[in-house]
């Protein structure tokens, strides 16, 4: 086991581009997050995923993105009509799901968006 | 809302000294508390986790303490080394809500 992988490391953008992530849980973790930092900042909760379902979004989540997590496996991210603001490191987390209060969360090594 | 908040910001210790980092969340109803490592450009390394009903782990020379009456959180790092540099962030995660509320982190810096 390899941990949770992330694609590609690094993007670089213009404005008004549509971008596509994809993310690779720990092999049978149930649950799938993604997160967004900013430079200086903790991560920020964007969506999260129970097998193949999106069970919560933040508000953080506008209109212009949507995330996917086909049969329950990898995990896609994407963003519409990227804006400057955009510009972040998007992370992606799993855990095994077991309900318990010892669930960790394994991060991936991100994507890194520029938005020129 | 809760929020967490990490001070200091900064901190640059000479390498073999002995530091805490703290943590403040306002909302004592969390499901644990975590601590992890980010190295620059990189992701997250968990480190501990401290379930609500736990006041403390350990794990080599770390040690996290939970006080949540305070709302309060500790990390010791015992005889730091230069390869401790990095970010360190706390993180709540509230009761059923899955979702991990993360401090700004404290950026450590330990001279040779």
């Amino acid at each position: 086991d390899t941990g949770v992988s992330q694609d590609p490391r690094h993007k670089i953008t213009k404005r008004g581009q549509n971008v596509t992530f994809r993310c690779d849980p720990i092999s049978e973790h149930n649950r799938l997050y993604w997160y967004r930092q900013t430079l200086g900042q903790g991560p920020e909760f964007l969506t999260y995923f129970q097998n193949e379902a999106q069970l919560e979004k933040s508000r953080l989540l506008s209109d212009r993105f949507s995330a996917e997590r086909p049969k329950g496996s990898f995990s896609t991210l994407e963003i519409q009509r990227t804006e400057q603001g955009d510009s972040a490191m998007y992370l992606c987390a799993s855990s095994s799901g077991s309900g318990t209060a010892t669930d960790t969360q394994y991060f991936g090594p991100g994507t890194r968006l520029t938005v020129l | 809302k809760q929020e967490v908040t990490q001070i200091p910001a900064a901190l640059s210790v000479p390498e073999g000294e002995n530091l805490v980092l703290n943590c403040s969340f306002t909302d004592s109803a969390i499901y644990n508390l975590q601590w992890f490592r980010q190295d620059p450009g990189k992701g997250l390394t968990s480190l501990l986790l401290i379930q609500s009903s736990q006041r403390e782990q350990t794990s080599g020379r770390l040690n996290a303490s939970l006080d949540k009456s305070s709302g309060r959180s500790t990390l010791y790092i015992a005889a730091s080394q230069p390869g401790d540099s990095a970010t360190y962030l706390c993180a709540c995660e509230e009761d059923s809500s899955y979702k991990l509320i993360f401090g700004s982190g404290t950026r450590l810096l330990v001279r040779p």
